[in-house]
């Protein structure tokens, strides 16, 4: 089945613990994406991927690292967590010539305390 | 600069009652529009896209550039339609990306 999986789906953490969000899709897309989603703000872009080894900075990159070593992985690094880090957070990919139609994961909800 | 307008933060309309989210533009390109829904508990999946005219679940949405506008309408609202829906923007020209709106939340009550 086509999918892309998110682990952890929760977490709750405290400020300055580095943690790391995995995600990982099966459909050999080039393209991958975080998202965050607030009330009233949204999904904003965190970091994007067009291909393996090049990740480019989205909306709000700030207190966030990826890599993109290999096709299917796109993990998302919170070197040291802060409360308004506390957001649901979602991996989405696509094939590289329809970014438009990207296939979200099932959303990870961080709590930093 | 792309930007993306939903004025409505949430919309509650009766089951059986035309429906239509509101969705504005700002784009210096030539704008390709999309809408996405997420149902309660369930991931975003894309709903429909301007480019091919069509009617998913009833919804159509109609590119209107004069007025940078891509509305999202239903004639008949049925409680299932009940989600977050979320208009965007694919922006172009070297980076492709999905340029999000901050959603418009609706109820369709019995």
């Amino acid at each position: 089945e086509a999918q892309v999986t998110q682990n952890p789906r929760y977490l709750i953490t405290v400020t300055g613990k580095k943690l790391t969000v995995t995600c990982s899709q099966n459909m050999n897309h080039e393209y991958m994406s975080w998202y965050r989603q607030d009330p009233g703000l949204g999904l904003r872009q965190i970091y994007y991927s067009m291909n393996v080894e090049v990740t480019d900075k989205g909306d709000v990159p700030e207190g966030y690292k990826v890599s993109r070593k290999e096709k299917r992985n796109f993990p998302l690094i919170l070197e040291s967590p802060s409360p308004n880090q506390t957001s649901l957070y979602f991996c989405a990919s696509s094939s590289r010539l329809a970014v438009n139609e990207q296939f979200f994961g099932p959303g990870t909800r961080l709590t930093v305390l | 600069a792309q930007r993306v307008t939903q004025p409505e933060k949430l919309l509650s309309v009766f089951k059986g009652a035309p429906v239509e989210l509101k969705c504005n533009y700002s784009y210096s390109g030539s704008p390709e529009l999309f809408w996405y829904v997420q149902y309660s508990r369930q991931r975003l999946q894309l709903l429909l896209r301007h480019i091919s005219r069509e009617s998913i679940k009833g919804f159509t949405a109609d590119l209107n550039k004069g007025e940078t506008s891509f509305h999202l309408k239903k004639p008949f609202a049925q409680e299932e339609d009940s989600a977050m829906y979320y208009c965007a923007l694919l922006t172009q020209g070297g980076s492709e990306k999905l340029v999000f709106g901050k959603g418009t939340k609706l109820t369709v009550n019995p």
